[in-house]
This record gives C-alpha cells, structure tokens and sequence, in this order.
C-alpha cells in the first residue's frame, strides 16, 4: 500500500518555470527520498532527506521536510524540457532493512 | 562503474508458467531490493536481500520468491503466473546496511497472456 501521495498527480509548465511538487506520508520515516522515471524505465534517485533534516539542495533542485505535518516538497528551479518525467516520493523506515515505500507519482511535462 | 543490469528486459508467458529474473548489483552492492510496479498499484516493494539474507518482504503471496548468491546477485521467481501479474519489476541495489540512495535496474517488462 502507498504510504506517500503526491500532489498534484499532474503538472504542466513552459521551460524555465519552477515546479512545486508535495508528498504527504502517514506513519514515522527514517528518510524521504525522491526519484525520477522516465517513461516506465528504472528509476534515478534525486535527493534523499533525513528525518532530522528540514531543507536539502542539489543543483536545482531543492527539498524540504516537515515532519510535524508528515509532508515534503521538491522545488525544480528553472526548469528544461529535459525534465519532463515522473516524480515519486518515497519513505524509509527504521532499522537496517530499507524497504521503500513509494507514492503513486506526479507526472511533470515540461513545454519547451 | 556498471549500473544495475536486469535480464531479460522484456518477457512474455502464459498464465501458470513460472519465471524467473535476473538483477546484478553494482560491484560492491550487497543489498538487492525488488520492486513491482503497475499501473494501478504504483510501485511496491517484493523483497530485500543482504548477504544472502531475506531480510525484509513486502505483501504478496507466496508465489513470489526470491534469493540472493553469494556474489550478490539476485534473481526472483513468480510461479503459476497470473494475468496480474504483468509489471515492470525494478531491482534496487545500495552499498551498506544503513538506509540510503537505492540504485535502480532498467526493470524487466513481464507481460502474462
């Protein structure tokens, strides 16, 4: 069962725009981490944010973590047509075993 | 480095058969994670392999299964297939025993007729 859910499932902007996505979770993460798909292939992990962390960066792209509201979002600054894909979201648990648990996914479309 | 490497990429079975996929980790990758995705599903986790070593399962019946060697490679078995069956199964490998960045395979594309 998915423990994440993003929103919004879809999004469509022009090249050069930002792009919001949020995750919502329902039960205590060890870390929350983001990957990108490109039309059913493997999955590219983005970032990945720890349960004592509030904000990350990498490139353009920027992550914050709430866990009084069990929320995160994934900022895309500038975004390139390059980016167009599906974004999920998944949490990990505690302990040593790491069994992700994915939401369902935001597909961005990315206009050039 | 060579990625993660899943074989075949693309099958196609019956229902009732059995098949079996393949995942080889990144060298020095010890832990392999399976993942099924569908389209109403999403992604959900199978099982996760360390040294050999279920260590976690996800909820799917026991058709589905699974075992790790000792160079860390990693195959999954689905006997009696079913129409539901068809997905695209992911493997995910990362380095150590703490959680962390998962690698992921191209995934094989399993279609049950």
């Amino acid at each position: 069962s998915q423990q994440g859910e993003e929103d919004p499932q879809a999004l469509s902007i022009q090249e050069g725009e930002n792009a919001t996505m949020n995750c919502s979770y329902k039960t205590s993460i060890n870390n929350l981490q983001w990957y990108r798909q490109n039309s059913g292939r493997g999955l590219v992990h983005l970032i990945l944010i720890r349960s004592n962390e509030r904000e990350k960066h990498s490139g353009r792209l920027r992550v914050t973590l709430d866990t009084s509201k069990k929320s995160s979002s994934l900022l895309i600054t500038a975004s390139r047509a390059a980016d167009t894909a599906s974004y999920f979201c998944a949490t990990g648990t505690q302990g040593g075993s790491e069994k992700l648990v994915f939401g369902k996914g935001m597909k961005l479309t990315v206009n050039p | 480095k060579a990625g993660v490497t899943q074989t075949p990429r693309y099958l196609i079975k019956t229902r009732g058969q059995q098949v079996t996929l393949s995942c080889s980790p990144i060298s020095g990758h010890r832990s392999v994670s399976w993942y099924q995705q569908t389209p109403g599903q999403g992604l959900q986790f199978l099982f996760e392999y360390f040294s050999e070593t279920q260590r976690n399962k996800g909820n799917f019946p026991g058709r589905f299964s699974g075992r790790q060697f000792s160079n860390s490679r990693s195959e999954m078995n689905v006997s009696t297939l079913e129409l539901g069956d068809s997905a695209l199964y992911l493997c995910a490998t990362r380095t150590s025993g703490s959680p962390g960045e998962q690698f992921f395979g191209p995934g094989t594309r399993l279609t049950v007729l």
